[in-house]
């Protein structure tokens, strides 16, 4: 059974840093591409960076975020930098169906929320 | 960036009923689209994927169509666990991107 659990997850003032991991089980890790996707409260989804064989981000997480990987550890990590009032959400550990092309996200984490306030 | 637009936002419907849901690609994507839902504080569940291609144990009331810039889920007859939000989501091209959502209420 794939499991993905999220952690990292809290109050962070804006400017502050977070880390966000998230890990795997019941699938080959290394086959797969991550991602991480993030929710608003009540709004909808956004993707916010992707890793497989190239790393990918949204624009206006740029310069600010890292996505990374141990798979040795089944892990998937969110470095979150200069974080923003906008940054709050919950954040979803996604995998891909695929490891290097697009693809859709076939298993979901529960998320780690987020919240980035004075 | 590809924008997906949902229609309609928000529906009621019963029990048994049949109900679609719309969304429109600002591009073609080829087929190039997944469907989530996702109810209340949980995570979304993958329903279907390539436009009309069904996950492994979705209920088979689900199915999706279209192509180019549009699609369609549709519901065969609703059950009292399909009321939810559901969500379209293109992977034709980065960023990938979602519909706004569509929550279908109980009438």
């Amino acid at each position: 059974e794939v499991q993905l659990l999220e952690s990292g997850g809290g109050l962070v003032q804006p400017g502050g840093s977070l880390r966000l991991s998230c890990v795997a089980s019941g699938f080959t890790f290394r086959s797969y591409a991550m991602n991480w996707v993030r929710q608003a409260p009540g709004k909808g989804l956004e993707w916010v960076s992707g890793i497989g064989g190239t790393t990918y981000y949204l624009d206006s997480v740029k310069g600010r975020f890292t996505i990374s990987r141990d798979n040795s550890k089944n892990t998937l990590f969110l470095q979150m930098n200069s974080l923003r009032a906008e940054d709050t959400a919950v954040y979803y550990c996604a995998k891909l169906s695929y490891y290097d092309s697009s693809g859709y996200f076939n298993y979901w984490g529960q998320g780690t929320l987020v919240t980035v306030s004075s | 960036d590809i924008q997906m637009t949902q229609s309609p936002s928000s529906l009621s419907a019963s029990v048994g009923d049949r109900v679609s849901i719309t969304c429109r690609a600002s591009q073609g994507i080829s087929n190039s689209l997944a469907w989530y839902q996702q109810k209340a504080g949980k995570a979304p569940k993958f329903l279907l994927y390539a436009a009309s291609r069904l996950e492994s144990g979705v209920p088979s009331r689900f199915s999706g169509s279209g192509s180019g810039t549009d699609y369609t889920l549709t519901i065969s007859s609703l059950q009292p666990e399909d009321f939810a939000t559901y969500y379209c989501q293109q992977y034709y091209s980065f960023p990938y991107t979602f519909g706004q959502g569509t929550k279908l209420e109980i009438k």
